[in-house]
């Protein structure tokens, strides 16, 4: 139990574009996603944390308006990189919180976003 | 002050060894506390929750000390298999996860 899956797990884009990435638990419903970052090396990064049915909190140097997150239902949310730039090349993943279990989480797989 | 620190590491350690790995965290109303392991370019895996009486699975120990702020990890008898990177992370309530900066360890054959 307790599966979360991301799509896709690498893309590789041109600069200027934008990129979308669904996070889903698969067996479990989510009151809660975190979505972090993790360049190579460092420790993971949280960007934002968005409960169903609502905007999203951001981390304080995290631009809302660049990565757009939606939790339109229990078990699926996604990040949207707007305009992408090489610097914005990381490893994005993502996390559930079970409604049933409120202090633990779950990861998703990651997604390699590389921006040419 | 970070909100949750780690050993630096790496730590290299032969197969075999028994190697401990210490956290601390700065928020002492933190509410819950896990170790998580992370492979090379995967995503983090629970490895065990820890708990103020202590526990155990297998070869890992997981301690906290409340009073003193303070997390540990102990893995006895190292696999290869076991060389990963180790985060200590802490709940701070709600949705509030801080992981720490994580502590690398490479058993050696």
């Amino acid at each position: 139990g307790a599966v979360v899956s991301q799509h896709p797990s690498r893309v590789i884009c041109k600069s200027g574009t934008s990129v979308k990435i669904e996070c889903r638990s698969l067996d479990f419903q989510a009151t809660t996603m975190f979505w972090y970052r993790q360049f190579p090396k460092k420790s993971l990064m949280l960007m934002a944390t968005s409960n169903e049915g609502s905007k999203a909190t951001y981390e304080q140097g995290v631009e809302k308006d660049k990565f757009l997150i939606n939790h339109a239902s229990l078990t699926l949310s996604t990040l949207t990189v707007t305009s992408a730039h090489p610097e914005d090349s990381s490893f994005y993943i993502c996390s559930a919180r079970p409604r049933s279990v409120t202090d633990t989480q779950y990861f998703g797989p990651g997604t390699r976003l590389t921006v040419l | 002050r970070k909100e949750v620190e780690q050993d630096p590491g790496p730590f290299n350690v032969p197969e075999g060894a028994t190697v401990a790995f210490n956290c601390t965290y700065s928020n002492s109303a933190s509410q819950s506390f896990f170790w998580y392991r992370q492979d090379c370019r995967k995503e983090p895996k629970l490895l065990m929750s820890v708990y103020s009486s202590g526990n155990e699975d297998g070869r890992f120990t997981a301690q906290l000390n409340r009073a003193s702020q303070y997390i540990s990890l102990l893995i006895r008898d190292s696999k290869l298999s076991d060389s990963a990177t180790y985060l200590c992370v802490v709940n701070k309530g709600g949705q509030n996860f801080v992981f720490g900066p994580g502590t690398r360890l490479s058993v050696l054959p």
